[in-house]
């Protein structure tokens, strides 16, 4: 099946740990996107990549890091610098990188939860 | 900033009803795309739709690019029409999409 994978679901995390989500699409997308969800509320982008080995920071990129190493990958890690991390982060794939406006696809979401 | 603003925030219906969501941007747009999330959270592609009008069964979408705003039309709503639907717009000079903040529905059987 072709589609945008993400694990795992939930993820708890103590306080000043690092923790890295993954993010997986055998669609042959170049771009690749993090999100984050907070209740109640819209996307908001966290990272994105057109191409492998390039990535550019969206509206919230403190606290996190992100690699792209491989067409298929694009792991979101999220760093003891992020204050407030408890969310849902979706991630997203489109077809084309340069510009960005092709359709983008989501995967099922990873629910992260600060204890 | 770059608005995206959906109304109206919440709606509930009785199963049978039609419904139409609205989202106006602010500015022109290269992309606008409709989601349904699901109450798992899971992001489901409506529509792509920068101008004109799609329809894709119960569904049907109306963009006027000229006015800035787009229309989701829900007609016979059922109980799995449920969630928030999203509207984004794609903006060239900053080469990201921006969500707005979602219309929740809740169809009642």
């Amino acid at each position: 099946d072709g589609g945008i994978t993400q694990s795992p679901k939930y993820l708890f995390r103590k306080e000043g740990q690092n923790v890295t989500l993954s993010c997986e699409q055998n669609l042959n997308h170049d771009a690749m996107y993090w999100y984050r969800q907070d209740p109640g509320q819209g996307l908001r982008l966290i990272y994105y990549s057109q191409i492998v080995n390039d990535f550019q920071k969206g509206d919230i990129a403190e606290g996190y890091s992100v690699s792209r190493e491989k067409k298929e990958s694009f792991p979101l890690t999220v760093t003891s610098a992020q204050k407030n991390p408890t969310a849902f982060y979706l991630c997203a794939s489109s077809i084309a990188g340069a510009g960005g406006s092709d359709t983008q696809y989501f995967g099922p979401g990873t629910r992260l939860t600060v204890l | 900033g770059i608005q995206v603003e959906q109304s109206p925030p919440d709606l509930i219906l009785q199963e049978g009803a039609n419904s139409t969501l609205r989202c106006n941007f602010s500015d022109s747009v290269n992309n606008l795309q409709w989601f349904h999330q699901n109450p798992w959270g899971q992001l489901i592609n409506l529509f792509y739709i920068p101008s004109g009008t799609k329809q894709n069964g119960r569904l049907s979408a109306t963009t006027v690019a000229t006015e800035r705003y787009s229309l989701l039309y829900i007609s016979s709503s059922q109980t799995t029409d449920s969630g928030v639907y999203f509207c984004a717009a794609f903006y060239n000079q900053g080469g990201k999409l921006i969500f707005g903040q979602g219309t929740e529905l809740s169809v009642k059987p």
